[in-house]
């Protein structure tokens, strides 16, 4: 069974601030991989996904990495803003309909 | 704006009563999906659909059922809920091949 962790549960950075965002999983067998942003009380947005054949994808101050013979992908977020605080999903699809999620993260920048 | 619409938006039951969640998407995807979200735990599957016509248990499955109306829709129902139910739901969906999920804005559901 695919186990997704993602550590910290919650972090607080000034701003301006790079930060790296980790998620872990234990099957090396996945098919996509996909950071979500979640903010209070509403749905998730799809920020970054990561094919299986790919290393990164970017989109202007974030960075994701895949490596997955470690089970392992970063978020990088560059420059924080207050504006980013929000909780960061990981999921992680071994096929067309097994995404595992990890419990997120909870980030704060402070002003 | 295209996307994932779900209503409700916040539901209040008692226990044993039933009640359907509704989810409607308008980008023409073939696959949609049922998660619910629980304080420290990660979204989990509830039922899915790959397709018009077909649909299949995920994770925690027990105590819903679900229906693929048309491509469009895809809908939940709680037949006797109980307070173990209670989470926020959120319907999501897929076109087959892209690999990226759309979700709604989610379903607040408290089973008292």
């Amino acid at each position: 069974k695919q186990e997704v962790t993602q550590i910290p549960a919650a972090l607080s950075v000034p701003e301006g601030e790079n930060l790296v965002l980790n998620c872990s999983f234990t099957d090396s067998a996945i098919y996509n991989l996909q950071w979500f942003r979640q903010d209070p009380g509403k749905g998730l947005t799809s920020l970054l996904l990561i094919q299986s054949s790919q290393r990164e994808q970017t989109s202007g101050r974030l960075n994701a990495s895949l490596d997955k013979s470690s089970g392992r992908s970063t978020l990088y977020i560059a420059a924080s803003q207050p504006g980013d605080s929000a909780t960061y999903l990981c999921a992680v699809k071994r096929n067309n309909n097994d995404m595992r999620f990890g419990a997120g993260t909870r980030l704060t920048v402070k002003p | 704006n295209a996307g994932v619409t779900q209503t409700p938006k916040f539901q209040v039951l008692k226990t044993g009563q039933s009640m359907t969640l509704q989810c409607a998407q308008d980008m023409n995807h073939n696959s949609m999906y049922w998660y619910r979200q629980d304080p420290g735990m990660g979204l989990r599957l509830i039922y899915y659909s790959a397709s018009e016509g077909t649909t299949d248990k995920g994770e925690v499955p027990n105590g819903y059922n679900v229906s693929r109306l048309n491509k469009r829709e895809f809908s939940l129902r709680l037949e006797s809920a109980a307070p173990s139910q209670t989470s926020v739901y959120f319907c999501a969906s897929m076109l087959t091949g892209s690999g990226g999920y759309t979700f709604g804005s989610g379903t607040r559901l408290t089973v008292v």
